[in-house]
């Protein structure tokens, strides 16, 4: 089945500058790749998303980038916030199903 | 528009007690599933639904049952509440199922005692 993992558990960054959560997937058949935000409390939130067929997507101060050479994507939000700071996971998606990484804390320093 | 709704929000049981986790969607969505999230480790599919009458084991079904009478609801049971059930249930709904988005409710947090 789907293994989707993150490389860092935390990461903290100075507010304004720019952060890069990094995530891996065993699975080549993963077709279709969620990244989730998850503020203390509540539901994930969808960020963006990315298909297989595609290296790069742009949303608002969020891009996803996707290897399928080494199974690996990452999200990248520029002048990271405070209101950014959050458990952050990706998800990828196998036949019907989403497997879900264990997330990467972001703690975003004033 | 609420989206996902879940019902309660927190909850105690006492081992071998019963309950039900409802949660349900206004977006007329086909697809609907439970998570479980335990501390240090990802989202855990537990059972789905494709749609209205439908369900299908995820991942971690045991000691769980579950039930989709109506398109908009899901619901989630447990018959006999161990302590490895303690966790936070979270409910998702998509449109159509992958790859669709999937949309999160606020989560359940039980504690089995």
């Amino acid at each position: 089945g789907e293994s989707v993992g993150l490389h860092l558990p935390t990461l903290s960054v100075q507010e304004g500058d720019n952060s890069i959560i990094n995530c891996a997937y065993s699975n080549s058949a993963s077709d279709y790749f969620i990244w989730y935000k998850q503020e203390s409390g509540k539901g994930p939130q969808f960020i963006i998303d990315i298909r297989s067929n595609m290296d790069k997507r742009q949303g608002q101060r969020v891009t996803v980038l996707l290897n399928k050479t080494v199974k690996h994507l990452s999200l990248q939000i520029a002048a990271t916030q405070p209101g950014d700071s959050a458990v952050y996971f990706c998800a990828g998606r196998e036949f019907n199903k989403f497997y879900f990484g264990s997330g990467t804390k972001l703690n975003v320093k004033p | 528009n609420a989206g996902v709704t879940q019902t309660p929000k927190f909850r105690v049981l006492k081992t071998g007690q019963s309950m039900t986790l409802l949660c349900a969607q206004d977006m007329n969505h086909e697809y609907m599933y439970w998570y479980r999230q335990d501390p240090g480790m990802g989202l855990r599919l537990i059972h789905y639904s494709v749609g209205e009458g439908t369900t299908a084991k995820g991942e971690v079904p045991d000691g769980y049952n579950v039930s989709r009478l109506k398109k908009q609801n899901f619901l989630l049971g447990l018959e006999s509440a161990a302590p490895s059930q303690t966790s936070v249930y979270f409910c998702a709904s998509t449109y159509r199922g992958p790859p669709d988005t999937q949309y999160f409710g606020p989560g359940t947090r039980l504690t089995v005692l």
